[in-house]
């Protein structure tokens, strides 16, 4: 079946502007993540999604951050009043728990350029 | 609180040759560990993995072993490829699943 898919897979804004990228994951996978990657700071876990929930926002940088998930599907991770140091690749991955390794399968993210 | 050191790179072998990348892990409880790799303008795939102490994930001629008592899952590959330039990540997610953590990457060069 499909794979994750995230949209845009680039996106350059403004300093200063809001931005949201989407996270259609693998269908019946409950679980979905967001996670960042930058040339400074690596690959790093931004938010967890279990069904609608959040069990663990506990990356999320700043509160500019936000994000959503509705229907137990697609997520949307929103950044207000974007910074510079906000540009990044933005990943997001899915897994369907209850398995026992936990494997989580990536989309090929949103690279992120503030301008 | 849970984390993972890999070798520094880049790493650059010539093809054929034998390749060992090392990864190190510091957790709680039974974590479950992996490999994923990110060819170049490539998403992040998953390589290989290992639930339990003494598992060996293998795949594409990789291979790491869940070594508990060093607490390591290094990555190794008898004859490595030109097409096996890439960074690979080691990672580990606990027992309560719910979100991995990586090491720093490594890149690996291969020349013909």
């Amino acid at each position: 079946g499909a794979g994750v898919s995230q949209s845009p897979s680039n996106k350059v804004t403004e300093k200063g502007k809001d931005v949201e990228l989407r996270c259609d994951p693998i269908s019946g996978h409950t679980a979905l993540y967001w996670y960042r990657q930058s040339l400074g700071q690596g690959l790093e876990f931004l938010i967890y999604f279990q069904g609608n929930s959040a069990p663990d926002k506990s990356g999320l940088p700043s509160d500019r951050f936000s994000a959503e998930r509705t229907g137990g599907s697609v997520s949307t991770l929103t950044i207000q009043r974007t910074q510079q140091e906000d540009s990044a690749v933005y990943l997001c991955a899915s897994s369907q728990p209850g398995t026992s390794t936990y494997e989580q399968y990536f989309g090929p993210g949103t690279r992120l350029t503030v301008t | 609180g849970n984390s993972v050191t890999q070798m520094e790179g880049p790493v650059t072998l010539s093809e054929e040759a034998f390749l060992t990348i090392n990864c190190t892990y510091t957790a709680t409880g039974y974590p479950s560990l992996f490999w994923y790799v990110q060819y170049p303008g490539e998403g992040l795939q998953l390589l290989l993995k290992a639930t339990k102490a003494d598992d060996k994930g293998s795949n594409k001629g990789f291979e790491a072993t869940y070594r508990k008592e060093t607490t390591s899952f290094h990555l190794e590959k008898g004859s490595v490829q030109v097409s096996d330039s890439a960074v690979y990540f080691c990672a580990l997610s606990d027992q309560g699943g719910n979100k991995l953590v990586f090491g720093a990457g490594t890149i690996l060069r291969v020349k013909s």
